[in-house]
């Protein structure tokens, strides 16, 4: 089945700077690429996705890159502020597409 | 409104007694799921119901039993728990679409805590 790799473990920037994460998966079938975001007591919210068909998308301060060949997808964050710092997972959907299969997540921490 | 509600949010019990959480969804999407959390913050999917139907069951130990009464409820039942079961259990729900599993929308959470 889909295993979904995420490095780092932990992100410590200053603010302002840029946070990067990456993921890598396994089975070429997935087609589906989101990301969440994961605050203190909260459930996991969708901050940004790409589908298979695309190579990038933008949204304000976050994009996401992916490259099909080589299976792996990134979150960048430009200008990071402090209220960024959560834990942010990636996530491939299964080869059935029925369900998101996700990385172990990275905490990420703005100080100011 | 609360898009996916799940009850209760903290729950501590005796190793060996039987508990539920239950779930529920206003979206009207067709598919849900309960996902566990464990300490390390690991989100790993247990079931998936869409349309009332069992569509993913990963290998979860039969003490556990989920129950879609319909599309909007989906419960977990929790036997003879046991030290390991501690986590934070997630419901989410999402729209089965043509392109497959679209956004999960997630609830809060329920806590649970064996002794």
């Amino acid at each position: 089945g889909e295993n979904v790799e995420q490095h780092p473990s932990t992100l410590s920037v200053q603010e302002g700077d840029s946070a990067v994460i990456k993921c890598t998966y396994s089975d070429s079938a997935s087609n589906y690429f989101p990301w969440y975001k994961q605050e203190l007591g909260k459930g996991p919210q969708l901050i940004i996705d790409i589908r298979s068909n695309v190579g990038e998308k933008k949204d304000q301060r976050i994009a996401v890159t992916l490259n099909k060949t080589a299976k792996h997808f990134s979150l960048h964050i430009t200008e990071t502020q402090p209220e960024d710092s959560a834990v942010y997972f990636c996530a491939a959907s299964n080869q059935a597409g029925t369900a998101l299969i996700f990385g172990k997540g990275t905490t990420l921490s703005v100080s100011s | 409104d609360t898009a996916v509600s799940q009850t209760p949010k903290y729950l501590v019990t005796q190793m060996g007694n039987d508990k539920s959480i239950k779930c529920e969804q206003n979206l009207g999407h067709d598919t849900m799921y309960w996902y566990k959390q464990d300490s390390k913050k690991f989100l790993k999917i247990m079931f998936s119901y869409n349309n009332k139907e069992l569509i993913i069951n990963e290998t979860v130990p039969n003490r556990f039993s989920p129950k879609s009464p319909d599309k909007a409820h989906l419960n977990l039942h929790i036997n003879s728990l046991e030290l390991g079961d501690s986590a934070v259990y997630f419901c989410a729900s999402s729209h089965m679409g043509l392109a497959g599993a679209g956004e999960l929308f997630f609830g809060e959470g329920s806590r649970l805590t064996v002794l």
